[in-house]
Order: C-alpha cells, then sequence, then structure tokens
C-alpha cells in the first residue's frame, strides 16, 4: 500500500515557466514532508521541507504548499531553468511513529530550453 | 566533507551469491537507512536503524539483512543473491535538530546486477 505517491511520473516544461509537481499521500499521522531532487548517477538531495503546521514554505525559486484536508503537497519551481531537469522525489515523516522517511515514486521533470 | 559514504559504488554478482554493502557516515546522526531504486517505484525503504543498537523492518525487507555496527555505520547484506536485487541501492542517515528529525542525507549510490 503506497502510502505517499506521485501521480505524474513525467512533466515537461518550457524554461522560464513554471513547474507544478504534485503529492498526495493517505498517513494523517505524517507531520513532516520534504522534496528532494535527483540527477543521474548521484543521491537524492534535500531540496525544501514543510511541517504539517504550516501551509507554505518558500526557499528562492522553491515553494511547497500543502493542503493537510486534501492529503495533499506540491512543489512550484518559478522561474524553470534547465539545470532544473531531474528526478524529484516527495516524502514524509511521522514524528511521533516510527522514525523513517517513506517516499513517492518520483516525477522525471524536464525543463526545455 | 564526506556525509554518507557507500562502498562498493558498482557490484556485479552470480545468483546465489552474497555479499555486504558498507555505509558510512561523520554527521553524528542517530538514524540510517538503506533504501533500494527501481524504475517505477520510487525509493523504497529496505531496512531502518533509528538508534544505535536497534534495526527494522521496511517496506521490502525480504532477502536482506542489516547490522548497526556503531553509531557511523550500517550495514545491508545480501545472503543469496536474486535477480530481483537488481537495483540501485541508497544509504541516508538523519540526526536531530532539538525535537526536530533534520532532513535525510544520502549516499551516492550502489549499482548492484545479479546475473
Amino acid at each position: 500500500d503506497q502510502q505517499v505517491k506521485q501521480n505524474s511520473p513525467s512533466l515537461s516544461v518550457q524554461e522560464g515557466r513554471i513547474s507544478i509537481l504534485n503529492c498526495d499521500y493517505t498517513n494523517s499521522m505524517f507531520d513532516y514532508f520534504l522534496w528532494y531532487k535527483k540527477y543521474p548517477a548521484e543521491g537524492p538531495t534535500f531540496l525544501i521541507s514543510i511541517s504539517s503546521i504550516k501551509d507554505k514554505n518558500e526557499d528562492g525559486r522553491f515553494t511547497v504548499f500543502l493542503n493537510k484536508s486534501a492529503k495533499h503537497l506540491s512543489l512550484h519551481i518559478v522561474p524553470s531553468q534547465p539545470g532544473d531537469s531531474a528526478v524529484y522525489f516527495c516524502a514524509a515523516w511521522e514524528s511521533s511513529g516510527t522514525y523513517k522517511y517513506i517516499f513517492g515514486t518520483g516525477t522525471r521533470l524536464k525543463v526545455l530550453a | 566533507n564526506a556525509g554518507v559514504t557507500q562502498t562498493p559504488k558498482f557490484q556485479v554478482l552470480k545468483t546465489g551469491q552474497s555479499m555486504t554493502l558498507q555505509c558510512a557516515q561523520d554527521m553524528n546522526h542517530n538514524s540510517m537507512y538503506w533504501y533500494r531504486q527501481d524504475p517505477g517505484m520510487g525509493l523504497r525503504l529496505i531496512y531502518y536503524s533509528a538508534s544505535e543498537g536497534t534495526t527494522d523492518k521496511g517496506e521490502v525487507p525480504n532477502g536482506y539483512n542489516v547490522s548497526r555496527l556503531n553509531k557511523r555505520e550500517f550495514s545491508l547484506r545480501l545472503e543469496s543473491a536474486a535477480p530481483s536485487q537488481t537495483s540501485v541501492y541508497f544509504c541516508a542517515s538523519s540526526g536531530r535538530s532539538g525535537r526536530k528529525n533534520t532532513e535525510a542525507f544520502f549516499g551516492q549510490g550502489t549499482r548492484l546486477t545479479v546475473v
């Protein structure tokens, strides 16, 4: 049973436009969410996170939105750049529980120059 | 600035052979994890260790064993490799900042092929 889902395996966006990556979760006990970026032949690297007490967190071109009632989060990248082309994973954590990160299946973003 | 170091980076095994993937972190993190990445499946948790001396199964533990040797090191062992274990394996670690857990830091991965 997939607790964290990324339903879009891939996304193509023109350079300069907005990229929106989506993630849904099923476990209402998750209270910390993260986005990771992964280039080929490298390990995932942390991008941005959000606590469940917030609904938005912004870091430069990257903004994460959290809708707890819908159990949905999204990552906005504005403006998108060719160097943003990578696989993006969302992950969830339950502070009161089992001390493990659960990852989604990933979305491959391609930013077209 | 090593962070999380995994060895080896590449490995080819024959079906039935055994091997151990090594992982070490130098960030004084309590928690360590082993994930596998397969096409279309994302990152799936194999085993994790919330603290030194403890290990727990993740989503896909069958065919694997782990050892938390000390706070720095967490190894993953394949006792009898199978072609279904062909994958890219990632080790990660995370710590605490006050009452909050930090993000997980990943190693560079081990690409394992079982023939």
